[in-house]
């Protein structure tokens, strides 16, 4: 049973623009809530996180929106650059638990 | 930086081999993790290891044994290598405690099994 899901496997989008990821849970207990970016040949790098006592996290560039009602959170990238093509992964957790959730991730192409 | 060091980036063995993928981290971590990934399938977890020799299965740990003899080393093996385990493993690690903290990934390994 996924208890983590990442619909619409794969996003284009134009250099500059804003692309926009989604990922919805099933868990109740999750709430630590994790994206990774892997590029082919590599390790996931993880890229930001939120706690579900926040309902958005800013880091540059990257951001994720967290709605607990409907267990779904967002990844926002602003402006999309060329080196952000790379596979996307959602990642959830409950407190004090070591495991982490996955989903299987988005394929993001920007096109210069 | 956290650095997680996985011994060799492509392996070709044969069916019925005995492999080990040997993992290292450098920030004195407690949790140690072994993962494969598939395409179409994500990321799914085999073993970890939340202390030294303390180990627990994931979701896939068929065929799979795992090492832990010292803190900074976490070792995978299996035990009889089948065409179905050909894949990517990745190695991650992860500080204790109960706060909230990121899995730090290792580059991974592909693993040929011919």
């Amino acid at each position: 049973d996924q208890q983590v899901k990442q619909n619409s496997p794969s996003l284009s989008v134009q250099e500059g623009r804003i692309s926009i990821l989604n990922c919805d849970y099933t868990n109740s207990m999750f709430d630590y809530f994790l994206w990774y970016k892997k590029y082919p040949a590599e390790g996931p790098t993880f890229l930001i996180s939120i706690s579900s006592i926040k309902d958005k996290n800013e880091d540059g560039r990257f951001t994720v929106f967290l709605n607990k009602s409907a267990k779904h959170l967002s990844l926002h990238i602003v402006p999309s650059q060329p080196g952000d093509s790379a596979v996307y992964f959602c990642a959830a957790t409950a407190y004090g638990n070591n495991r982490l959730a996955f989903g299987k991730g988005n394929q993001v192409v920007v096109i210069p | 930086d956290v650095k997680v060091t996985q011994s060799s980036r492509y392996l070709v063995k044969r069916t019925g081999e005995k492999v080990f993928l040997e993992c290292v981290q450098d920030m004195d971590h407690e949790n140690m993790f072994w993962y494969r990934q598939d395409p179409g399938l994500g990321l799914r977890l085999i073993y970890f290891s939340y202390d030294v020799k303390m180990k627990e299965k994931g979701d896939i740990p068929e065929g799979y044994s795992v090492s832990r003899e010292k803190k900074e080393r976490f070792s995978l093996i299996l035990e009889s290598a089948s065409t179905n385990q050909t894949s990517m493993y990745l190695c991650a690690s992860r500080a204790g405690g109960h706060s909230n903290q990121p899995q730090h990934f290792g580059d991974g390994t592909r693993l040929s099994i011919l």
